[in-house]
């Protein structure tokens, strides 16, 4: 079964620090660029970043810009954020997805984890 | 950057009616448009990619039509399940970007 499992979310202070993970699973993680993407509480859905399957393209959202950073392990089948400088802002779920294609990094996203919350707050 | 914008914001339909969602992109993009559907306490599931294709499993009740600026998804025949917010995404620029969302819910 293809899944994607986030974790390490949790509650943190503003100007804190936290590293997300998303563990994959099902299918070939190295041979698809993958995505965050973020929802606000009561909010839509908001694209944070992405990264491309060997790592050599990362693009961010100008939200997040300079304070988070997108990597990956292909050997461990993991994606990670890794989100400094927190802000009241930032509290959302935050979901890992797989892109569509394995052939392109800018694309729609087919398969999603269960998300993780992040919760800024002093 | 591209900004998406839905209508309506929420959609009051009857079980077994069809619902008719807009979807509007600042600028062209093409084909490369997503439909999304989410329930509450879940994750987004992909319906709709390239405007028009279903993904493997969605229902052929679930339509996608447009292109360029203009995107339209079409659910004939709600059921109980189809009860959700929808989302579209344009992937034709960075940065790929979500619509607010149309809320379709029981009249």
């Amino acid at each position: 079964e293809v899944q994607l499992v986030e974790s390490g979310g949790g509650l943190v202070k503003p100007g804190g620090s936290l590293r997300l993970s998303c563990a994959a699973s099902g299918f070939t993680f190295r041979s698809y660029s993958m995505n965050w993407v973020r929802q606000a509480p009561g909010k839509g859905l908001e694209w944070v970043a992405s990264i491309s399957t060997s790592s050599s393209y990362t693009y961010y959202a100008d939200s997040v810009k300079g304070r988070f950073t997108i990597s990956r392990d292909n050997a461990k089948n993991s994606l990670y954020l890794e989100m400094t400088s927190l802000r009241a802002e930032d509290t959302a779920v935050y979901y890992c997805a797989r892109d569509y294609n394995d052939y392109d990094i800018l694309d729609s996203f087919d398969v999603w984890g269960q998300g993780t919350l992040v919760t800024v707050s002093s | 950057e591209i900004v998406m914008t839905q209508s309506p914001a929420t959609l009051s339909v009857s079980p077994g009616e069809r619902a008719t969602l807009s979807c509007r992109a600042s600028q062209s993009v093409n084909y490369n448009l997503g439909w999304y559907q989410q329930k509450p306490g879940q994750a987004p599931r992909l319906l709709i990619y390239s405007a028009s294709t279903r993904v493997t499993g969605i229902p052929a009740r679930f339509s996608g039509s447009g292109s360029g600026t203009e995107f339209t998804l079409t659910i004939s025949g709600l059921q109980s399940e189809d009860f959700a917010v929808y989302y579209c995404q344009q992937y034709n620029n960075w940065p790929p970007a979500f619509g607010p969302g149309t809320k379709v819910d029981i009249k």
